[in-house]
């Protein structure tokens, strides 16, 4: 069972790049969501999805793109990188309308120079 | 989005020594739960509370859940080095399936 899998695990891209975090879930969890975690500010939620083919925002969307073709699959997309977005960004499900745990995948570090 | 605080930010403490977290808010929530985050890794859940007033015990931690379900805290007895990472809140309200989350604490338990 491979839970939340995330790739890459580290990317460097310099300023005005573009690329997309992969994200996949094997659990059939309806709800997925993207995080970014910051020195202090522990994890901020970008975007978020309830099923495939419904997308919402979260507290910091800003320079970021989603999709939910599949129940399994929540891509994240930067148009065009900044240093600001340096970050380390984690994947996340779970169940809806419950109290089921999110499980996250291991991250990706993002370096944008 | 609810505004979380969790205290203390960081704490580092001996081995032994028991110590207490807490996450307060002004918002009402329907639940919420607690996560550990050790370094390199994802958060894993540690408990979900959901009644005001509740309180669980996982071996050598103790959660409680405020009446009024606005607050949270976390007591550690006993500390070990295990114990060290960064300690999580996330409550959930009634009006969206959103999760979000506190801050942090990050502990250091030296041996």
């Amino acid at each position: 069972n491979a839970g939340v899998t995330q790739t890459p695990k580290f990317q460097v891209l310099k300023t005005g790049q573009s690329m997309t975090l992969q994200c996949a879930q094997d659990m059939n969890h309806e709800y997925m969501s993207w995080y970014r975690q910051d020195p202090g500010m522990g994890l901020r939620l970008i975007h978020y999805s309830v099923g495939a083919g419904i997308t919402d925002q979260g507290e910091v969307p800003n320079g970021y793109n989603v999709s939910r073709s599949t129940t399994e699959d929540f891509p994240l997309r930067l148009l065009s990188a900044a240093p600001s977005q340096t970050s380390v960004y984690f994947c996340a499900s779970t169940f809806t309308g419950t109290n089921s745990p999110l499980h996250f995948g291991n991250g990706t570090r993002l370096t944008v120079t | 989005t609810q505004l979380l605080e969790q205290s203390p930010q960081f704490l580092s403490i001996q081995e032994g020594e028991n110590l207490t977290v807490y996450c307060n808010s002004s918002s009402v929530f329907s639940s919420l739960q607690w996560y550990r985050q050790e370094p390199g890794e994802g958060p894993v859940l540690l408990v979900t509370v959901v009644t005001g007033g509740e309180v669980k015990k996982l071996k050598r931690l103790t959660f409680q859940f405020g009446d009024a379900r606005k607050d949270s805290s976390l007591h550690i007895t006993a500390a070990q080095p295990g114990d060290t990472g960064l300690y999580l809140c996330a409550p959930k309200t009634n009006t969206g399936n959103q999760f979000y989350f506190g801050t942090g604490t990050s502990l250091t338990v030296i041996p």
